[in-house]
């Protein structure tokens, strides 16, 4: 069964580092996320991509984040200088309709948990 | 925003045991998508309602949209071990591509 896979599973990171969060989606999904959830919080959106541009960010995806889809299959979430409050549990997901259409749920995958110290 | 209130926030049922989960909304609801979460692991899609009174089910698992479309409830029946697990509402607000999701209702099966 297709899958979304990301990398790496674990990052640990010191405070004002760059960091780089990969995603490959489902192959045939044209729509892309990232969500965040710090322990013991709630999912949180964070930015939906459509057509290499970004069709959607929060609050929370300042000029500290970045998207990316350098090539046909990545998808990377880049965190620029990191801090202690940017630990969390990064989830990539993929969808092949936009939201509200039949095959518009979201797939996720397994995520990327980034500590920062 | 869209507010969305799970009750109740966990539960430790008895294995075969029926069990309701409930998901609130403060405002009409376009989209409403279950899912559950294995404990440090990714959220797995179980099922999308849209339609006032909807009603899904799969395998064990019944999902419902009430119809003014602020509420949506999500059963088990005959509980499993397997079902333990965060279970997360997530509503979609029909005026962008993105879901908020609830706090979750974390179960627990007890053998």
């Amino acid at each position: 069964e297709p899958e979304v896979t990301q990398t790496p599973s674990h990052q640990v990171t010191q405070m004002g580092q760059e960091v780089i969060l990969r995603c490959v989606p489902i192959s045939n999904h044209l729509y892309f996320y990232w969500y965040r959830q710090i322990l013991g919080q709630k999912v949180e959106f964070l930015v939906s991509f459509y057509n290499n541009e970004i069709s959607e960010k929060s609050e929370i995806f300042d000029d500290q984040f970045s998207v990316e889809r350098p090539d046909g299959s990545n998808f990377t979430l880049k965190i620029r200088s990191t801090k202690l409050e940017d630990s969390a549990m990064y989830f990539c997901a993929s969808s092949e309709a936009p939201l509200g259409l039949a095959t518009g749920e979201l797939f996720f995958g397994e995520g990327s948990r980034l500590t920062v110290l | 925003s869209q507010e969305l209130e799970q009750s109740p926030q966990s539960l430790i049922v008895q294995e075969g045991k029926n069990l309701t989960i409930n998901c609130t909304s403060s405002k009409t609801l376009y989209g409403l998508y279950w899912y559950k979460q294995k404990y440090g692991e990714g959220l797995i899609f179980l099922m999308m309602l849209q339609k006032g009174g909807e009603e899904k089910s799969h395998e064990k698992i019944t999902a419902k949209l009430d119809e003014k479309k602020q509420q949506s409830s999500l059963h088990i029946t005959a509980s499993q071990p397997s079902h333990a697990g965060i279970y997360l509402c997530g509503a979609d607000k029909n005026a962008g591509n993105m879901l908020t999701f609830g706090g979750g209702t974390r179960l627990m099966v007890k053998p």
